[in-house]
């Protein structure tokens, strides 16, 4: 497609139960982030990947949350036995290569996640 | 530790009006910097950069310019319109994170006809 696609863009769900949240990056981009957004926060980086490299976990709040990536194309955030603290808005990202301070960053629109 | 602070909003202002949205940061060594907007019901994405200290990023009619000596990025529109309501977001990058940015909490701008 023409930009980043998520989905769901809403999901709402009870607290301990797991959810998948899905991203398309634009075709051809080599790199994909994961940034959460809770009320009232700026954005909080999660992980990282590019190309076939170790991606960088570094941001990950917890082992509840994973992502995976399939070669270069879409990337899957798992949170595992959801918690209250985890309803926020999940941005995915991509770009074309991750050079030295490109910053040139493409977002989805979000998934927004509600526990309950 | 790198981090971006930005003026609280929400921001109201009139059209035509002069914008200032202020944003200061604190990183070690040299970052770039970069004001980024999301427009209602859109993802978002980058309205400006610079990569050096004294450099201006400029687009649309907002500029904003790299102060090494104030650690500022303060972003400015001469003029506003309606069509600029939006948040926008001052984020910094390092170098050595390859892309991963980081942004502050994002101020939210009004712009009455």
């Amino acid at each position: 497609g023409a930009g980043v696609s998520q989905s769901p863009s809403n999901k709402v769900t009870e607290k301990g139960k797991d959810v998948e949240l899905r991203c398309d990056p634009i075709s051809g981009h080599t790199a994909l982030y994961w940034y959460r957004q809770r009320l009232g926060q700026g954005l909080e980086f999660l992980i990282y990947f590019q190309g076939n490299s170790a991606p960088d976990k570094s941001g990950l709040p917890s082992d509840r949350f994973s992502a995976e990536r399939t070669g270069e194309s879409v990337s899957t955030l798992t949170i595992q036995r959801t918690q209250q603290e985890d309803s926020a808005v999940y941005l995915c990202a991509s770009s074309l290569h991750a050079g030295r301070n490109t910053g040139e960053l493409f977002f989805g629109e979000g998934s927004r996640l509600t526990v309950l | 530790g790198n981090s971006v602070t930005q003026m609280e909003g929400p921001v109201t202002l009139s059209e035509e009006a002069f914008l200032t949205i202020n944003c200061t940061y604190t990183a070690t060594g040299y970052p770039s910097l970069f004001w980024y907007v999301q427009y209602p019901g859109e993802g978002l994405q980058l309205l400006l950069k610079a990569t050096k200290a004294d450099d201006k990023g400029s687009n649309k009619g907002f500029e904003a310019t790299y102060r090494k000596e104030t650690t500022s990025f303060h972003l400015e529109k001469g003029s506003v319109q309606v069509s600029d309501s939006a948040v926008y977001f001052c984020a910094l990058a390092r170098g050595s994170t390859l892309g991963r940015l980081y942004f502050g909490r994002g101020t939210q701008l009004t712009v009455w006809p």
